[in-house]
């Protein structure tokens, strides 16, 4: 079946540690997004790359890197720089800019 | 940076009633998307409505758009138990190359 798969579920990072976030998606789509969601809130785009070895900051991209070496894979480090991570954060996928996105099942962060 | 803003934020109906909720953007857009999130989950493509067009169906859903209001609704008609989520609206703003979700309804189906 295709589809996105991220990774790990649940994740906790302690101070002053880079946590990073998987992403891979079997569609063969170029675009790829992540996105931060806090509680009652709607998404925040943090990065997002429209093909291999291209990616943009989104509207919060603070705190955050990303890599897109490989069409498939979209990984999110959540670094020390970021004082608030605790969220839930998502990885979509489509076959382009502004086509639907499917969406993974979400890594919630929180901070020991 | 622009946004779709959705109305109610919070809507509770008997099942078998039909659920209504609104969306409201700023700018001219491309297109407008409405997406579904179960609790914990990730979000679902629902369906997607050209500037062009004014409505559209899918099954018990039915999205309409009005762009000299810069407004769509989507109803959902004969609500079930499994519609329980919340739903987002998404723009697409011309000359963007990034979609924008609102903050979402709550919709809660009651037994």
């Amino acid at each position: 079946d295709g589809g996105i798969t991220q990774s790990p579920k649940y994740l906790f990072r302690k101070e002053g540690q880079n946590v990073t976030l998987s992403c891979e998606q079997n569609l063969n789509h170029d675009a790829m997004y992540w996105y931060r969601q806090d509680p009652g809130q709607g998404l925040r785009l943090i990065y997002y790359s429209q093909i291999v070895n291209d990616f943009q900051k989104g509207d919060i991209a603070e705190g955050y890197s990303v890599s897109r070496e490989k069409k498939e894979s979209f990984p999110l480090t959540v670094t020390s720089a970021q004082k608030n991570p605790t969220a839930f954060y998502l990885c979509a996928s489509s076959g382009h800019l502004n086509q639907p996105q499917h969406f993974g099942d979400g890594t919630r962060l929180s901070i020991l | 940076s622009q946004q779709g803003e959705e109305d109610p934020q919070a809507l509770s109906i008997q099942e078998g009633e039909n659920a209504t909720m609104n969306c409201s953007y700023k700018t001219s857009i491309n297109n407008l998307q409405w997406y579904r999130q179960n609790s914990g989950r990730g979000l679902v493509h629902l369906i997607l409505i050209r500037s062009n067009e004014r409505e559209k169906h899918s099954g018990r859903l039915r999205v309409t758009l009005d762009t000299s209001k810069k407004s769509s609704s989507l109803l959902i008609t004969a609500s079930r138990a499994a519609d329980t989520a919340s739903y987002f609206c998404a723009t697409d703003a011309s000359g963007d190359d990034k979609i924008i979700f609102g903050k979402g309804t709550r919709l809660h189906i009651l037994p």
